[in-house]
């Protein structure tokens, strides 16, 4: 049983390059999650998913895109790299009744 | 929309020191609370979680918090901190009733002096 993995861990881009992220889940949890997590402002929520095809965005969605095509997978696009994103990114799931979320250890995005 | 303030930023103890971090919301409804911890260079994990009942909640690793409604609080608590509790502890908050996000505060960084 992993719980929640992402690929990859660490990735330096130049500014207007494109990437995705990959979170995969093998508890069967429902919901999903993407965070960014940058020095004083804690967590903050960029796109979420309460199941599969389906995603919404969260507090800070501008820049990247989302897609939920099988449930235990939840991929974050960067479709034009800004120095601006430059931030350690969190993936998280849980089950829909009890909202306490298992985390990634994170991808450490850097964009010069 | 509903908020989470950590007022201490950054908090250094020294070992077997008591520790208390706050942790204020502003919702008025019902709430589910938790307190999540990240240790240098991990991911985040649950420490412990409040949804209904005693509103003193014991977690791991010797940490409690007890919820005030009153006061919209939800502070952590340890009676005797260890070098090995040096993380960053995140309050974090979650209206009930249908889908509703977590919000996250900004965090306390922990330093404890061995």
């Amino acid at each position: 049983n992993a719980g929640v993995t992402q690929t990859p861990k660490f990735r330096v881009l130049k500014t207007g390059q494109s990437m995705t992220l990959l979170c995969a889940q093998d508890m069967n949890h429902e919901y999903m999650y993407w965070y960014r997590q940058d020095p004083g402002m804690g967590l903050r929520l960029i796109h979420y998913s309460v199941g599969e095809g389906t995603t919404a965005k969260g507090e800070v969605p501008d820049g990247y895109n989302v897609s939920r095509l099988k449930k235990q997978n939840f991929l974050l696009g960067l479709e034009s790299a800004a120095p601006s994103q430059t931030s350690v990114y969190f993936c998280a799931s849980s089950y829909p009744d009890r909202y306490e979320q298992y985390f990634g250890p994170g991808t450490r995005l850097t964009v010069t | 929309a509903q908020s989470v303030s950590q007022h201490n930023h950054h908090v250094i103890l020294s070992e077997a020191a008591s520790l208390e971090l706050g942790c204020n919301y502003s919702y008025g409804g019902t709430v589910n609370l938790f307190w999540y911890v990240q240790y240098p260079g991990q991911h985040l994990q649950l420490l412990l979680k409040y949804f209904s009942g005693d509103p003193l909640v014991k977690g791991i690793k010797g940490f409690e918090a007890e919820f005030i409604k009153s006061k919209f609080s939800f502070n952590l608590r340890k009676p005797s901190v260890q070098w090995s509790d040096t993380a960053e502890y995140f309050c974090a908050v979650r209206s009930s009733g249908g889908y509703q996000k977590v919000t996250f505060g900004t965090g306390t960084k922990l330093q404890v002096i061995p």
